[in-house]
């Protein structure tokens, strides 16, 4: 079984532009997490999503953002870009969320110069 | 507000050595608290505990979870140099029926030296 697929690995922005990243879930689960991870804050959750709608939202400006498609992949969009904002983002899924362990993707390394 | 500790934060021990990882929290609404293995990009599932005093094993390593103290502990025995990583702990809470909202503690860097 594939696992939590994340496109890109890598992406370099400058402050001020906006990026979008991609994620496809384990076949079969229905619930996305995405998740900032930095040296000094760890990880800290962004939203989740489950069957298209947003169940879960951290406490993150509303330059983060999200969505999921009916195949239950998703994306993530940063807009404005910040010198902060360059950090590991995760991606997990899960079969519902209930009771089930979230796995988690390789990441995409965002880079904001 | 809702957190989670772990220490030590780094630890550095000898092939064979045992070590024990500690894991406490605070939160409201307790469900479940994870163990995560996180080598190089993505955590690694390693265990789930719901219930307390009831020890999971996976090999060499285990857990357990004390609910009324708040804490679990990780173990690993006969360590071995492909052990090192940064183990982290989790929590999720009954709060919005989900357990995609994971609190994280910052980890537990294990360096396994042979």
């Amino acid at each position: 079984k594939a696992g939590v697929t994340q496109t890109p690995r890598y992406l370099i922005k400058t402050r001020g532009q906006q990026v979008t990243l991609s994620c496809s879930p384990i076949s079969g689960h229905r619930s996305v997490s995405w998740y900032q991870q930095t040296p000094g804050q760890g990880l800290q959750f962004l939203f989740e999503y489950f069957s298209e709608t947003q169940r879960n939202k951290g406490n993150f400006p509303g330059r983060f953002s999200g969505r999921q498609f009916s195949n239950s992949r998703s994306e993530m969009n940063v807009s404005t870009l910040e010198l902060g904002d360059s950090a590991l983002y995760l991606c997990a899924s899960s079969f519902t969320g209930w009771n089930s362990p979230l796995h988690f993707g390789n990441g995409t390394r965002l880079t904001v110069t | 507000e809702d957190k989670v500790v772990q220490s030590p934060l780094s630890l550095v021990v000898h092939e064979g050595d045992t070590v024990t990882l500690n894991c406490s929290y605070e939160v409201t609404n307790f469900r479940s608290l994870l163990w995560y293995k996180q080598e190089k990009k993505a955590p690694t599932f390693l265990f789930m505990l719901t219930s307390s005093g009831i020890e999971k094993k996976s090999g060499r390593l285990s857990s357990i979870l004390d609910k009324k103290e708040l804490f679990s502990i990780l173990n690993i025995t006969a360590t071995q140099t492909g052990d090192s990583a940064v183990y982290l702990c989790a929590v999720t809470m009954n709060y919005g029926g989900s357990q995609g909202n994971l609190i994280f503690g910052k980890g537990t860097k294990l360096s396994v030296k042979p």
